[in-house]
């Protein structure tokens, strides 16, 4: 079955530092890829998307995303983090249409 | 303008009865998700709906789910016979877009219990 890996639960940066957080999706065809964020008084918000054409996609909040097929990964870059993007965030992966897949998520926590 | 909203926004239930949840789109939104989020299973799409037709429901988890979704607006999840693996968030989200191509907002969810 197809799926979508994060591999890291929880990560901690310091306020201003930069930030990749890691997903990995099973090789196949190539998906239409997302990153979500959900924050406690936000609830879940899109933040990027890949379908195709350009590797290095941008999005809200000063986040990208960069596809790279040969490593099957679509990591999630900020260049300076601030303490409102502490959340979870979501990897996401739509094989089919009606195939879609989320990773387990990743806590981020900003220390001042 | 108004977002999408769900209700109610929490439900407790006892085993074996049925729900009904509720979701209003972003009015002109003609996509229509619902997913759902508990500690076991994560976040998992359950279905989605363009205009009024779901084109595969493959995503519900069993027949006790359905959803239907009148005037291309309204969207109703049902969950029949409930049972304590159904307690989750379920969350909706709506999009001006066809398929996946648009930008989702969701919903704030409904919590549900089933005890």
């Amino acid at each position: 079955a197809q799926s979508v890996t994060q591999p890291d639960i929880h990560i901690t940066v310091s306020e201003g530092a930069s930030l990749e957080l890691r997903c990995n999706y099973s090789y196949g065809a190539t998906p239409y890829l997302f990153w979500y964020v959900q924050s406690p008084g936000q609830g879940l918000q899109l933040l990027l998307k890949y379908f195709s054409g350009d590797t290095l996609v941008q999005g809200i909040k000063g986040f990208e995303a960069e596809f790279k097929r040969s490593q099957s990964s679509f990591n999630l870059r900020k260049p300076s983090v601030h303490w409102s993007d502490a959340a979870e965030y979501f990897c996401a992966a739509n094989y089919n249409n009606n195939d879609m897949r989320f990773g387990a998520g990743t806590r981020l926590t900003v220390k001042p | 303008g108004a977002g999408v909203s769900q209700s109610p926004s929490n439900k407790v239930t006892e085993k074996g009865k049925d729900v009904e949840l509720r979701c209003d789109p972003i009015s002109g939104h003609t996509a229509l998700y619902w997913y759902r989020q508990s500690l076991g299973q994560g976040l998992e799409f359950l279905i989605y709906f363009q205009g009024n037709s779901a084109p595969d429901k493959s995503g519900l988890p069993s027949d006790r789910f359905s959803a239907e979704r009148t005037g291309g607006s309204v969207s109703t999840l049902t969950i029949q016979r409930t049972q304590q693996e159904d307690s989750a968030v379920y969350l909706c989200a709506s999009s001006p877009g066809s398929g996946w191509g648009g930008t989702q907002y969701f919903g704030p969810g409904t919590r549900l219990t089933v005890l």
